[in-house]
């Protein structure tokens, strides 16, 4: 089946910390592969995607490649800002014309100055 | 571009009562998801519509949950009667089909309580 594993949180950091929170996935062909990130009282928002191998996704300082060796899509940014306390989830899809996004659990990242 | 819309954005009912949950997908999208959250069991998919029609409802608990598309601009979610352990936060999200590539784009939530 398709499912996504995501490291277990919270994770707590230091602003202007280095950031990485893994993601490995399990797909039945070539997924696209996601991270939404939610705001506190607020829904989720695209952060960024890739839709193959070896593709890189950035946004707002975060990265995440797509590894289809390793099955995996790793965020990171390099250094953080209290702004980026959010729940992050990673996600994919089949490849198939209006199927639904498969989310990992969350992890939730909390920023201190 | 106002987004897609979820109405109401808070619900507090009693056990046994009627809930509808309502959205208003992004203009020209013609794919409709409904999720739930909730602590115990994350982020999880209940029903998806892709041109007004249901595709997959496989997610949907039991009956008291049913959804329902009539035209591309409007999805209800219906619990009837609810329960304490319906209580979580719903989102609808909706997206343009494209190969599933596409993004989806979610809005606020609809947070219910039910006492």
């Amino acid at each position: 089946g398709n499912s996504v594993t995501q490291m277990e949180g919270p994770v707590t950091l230091s602003e202007e910390a280095f950031l990485t929170i893994n993601c490995t996935y399990t797909a039945t062909g070539y997924p696209s592969l996601f991270w939404y990130v939610q705001y506190p009282g607020e829904g989720l928002q695209l952060l960024l995607k890739a839709t193959k191998a070896d593709d890189k996704g950035s946004n707002k300082g975060f990265e995440a490649t797509y590894r289809k060796e390793t099955t995996s899509f790793h965020l990171e940014k390099g250094s953080v800002q209290v702004s980026d306390s959010a729940v992050y989830f990673c996600a994919l899809t089949i490849n198939q014309a209006g199927t639904a996004l498969i989310f990992g659990k969350g992890t939730t990242l909390s920023v201190s100055s | 571009d106002a987004g897609v819309i979820q109405s109401p954005r808070h619900e507090v009912t009693e056990m046994g009562q009627e809930v509808t949950l309502r959205c208003k997908p992004i203009s020209g999208h013609n794919s409709l998801f409904w999720y739930r959250q909730t602590m115990m069991r994350g982020l999880e998919l209940l029903i998806y519509f892709n041109n007004n029609v249901p595709i997959d409802d496989s997610g949907m608990p039991e009956d008291r949950f049913s959804a329902k598309m009539p035209n591309a601009s409007f999805s209800t979610l219906k619990i009837q009667p609810s329960e304490p352990r319906d209580s979580a936060v719903y989102f609808c999200a909706s997206s343009f089909s494209a190969g599933g590539q596409e993004t989806q784009y979610f809005g606020p939530g609809t947070r219910l309580l039910v006492l």
